[in-house]
């Protein structure tokens, strides 16, 4: 099993710009997660899924939108990136008990 | 929503004492509650979690105890490694009803001296 995926490592963009950052994860579970970790902070959740087309906001959603086709991919997308997004944004998974698996994380730069 | 707390923010031990770390909640539905460390550059990874019907849990040198009456729970690091410092994150859960989401403290950063 690779656990859970995230691709790019590292990105720089452009005020304005858009991207999306990939998730994948291969062990079936049903919840998914976006966090953002700005420095020496917590974790702030940005959107989740419960399963393959539902999703719901978390405490810091403005600015980002998500989406869930299928159980292992849960891809988040930047609009207009802005300075304030940059940080490092972790993908998780979990089944329904609750212990939430980690992403490697996406560092993203907006200059 | 959900608030963790967590102190202290910095906790510096000698190699071979005991850590501790605190954190209360708000949320008297909550009970899960998960601990995470960080290492640098790393992802959070899930050390040692409790739900509300167990006051105390062990596994090796760590044990997380919680106290519902007065929301708060404890993580407890015996005989520290040099190795076991990191970053550590509490977090709370309803953990039912389709409601999984984890709301973090801020972390403690926990060095420990050789």
């Amino acid at each position: 099993n690779a656990g859970v995926t995230q691709t790019p490592k590292f990105r720089i963009l452009k005020i304005g710009q858009s991207m999306t950052l990939q998730c994948a994860q291969d062990m079936n579970h049903n919840y998914m997660y976006w966090y953002r970790q700005d420095p020496g902070m917590g974790l702030k959740l940005i959107y989740y899924s419960v399963g393959a087309g539902i999703t719901d906001k978390g405490e810091v959603p403005n600015g980002y939108n998500v989406s869930r086709s299928t159980t292992e991919d849960f891809p988040l997308r930047l609009e207009l990136a802005a300075p304030s997004q940059t940080s490092v944004y972790f993908c998780a998974s979990s089944l329904e008990t609750g212990w939430q698996y980690f992403g490697p994380g996406t560092r993203l730069t907006v200059t | 929503g959900e608030n963790v707390e967590q102190h202290p923010s910095t906790l510096s031990v000698q190699e071979g004492d005991s850590a501790v770390i605190k954190c209360t909640y708000s949320d008297s539905a909550s009970n899960y509650f998960p601990w995470y460390k960080q290492e640098l550059g790393k992802r959070p990874q899930l050390i040692i979690d409790i739900r509300s019907n167990v006051g105390e849990k062990k596994d090796q040198r760590i044990a997380v105890t919680l106290n519902k009456t007065a929301k708060h729970f404890s993580l407890h690091i015996t005989e520290t490694q040099p190795e076991d410092s990191a970053v550590y994150f509490c977090a709370a859960s309803r953990g039912g009803s389709n409601d999984y989401k984890l709301s973090f403290g801020a972390g403690t950063t926990v060095t420990v001296r050789a």
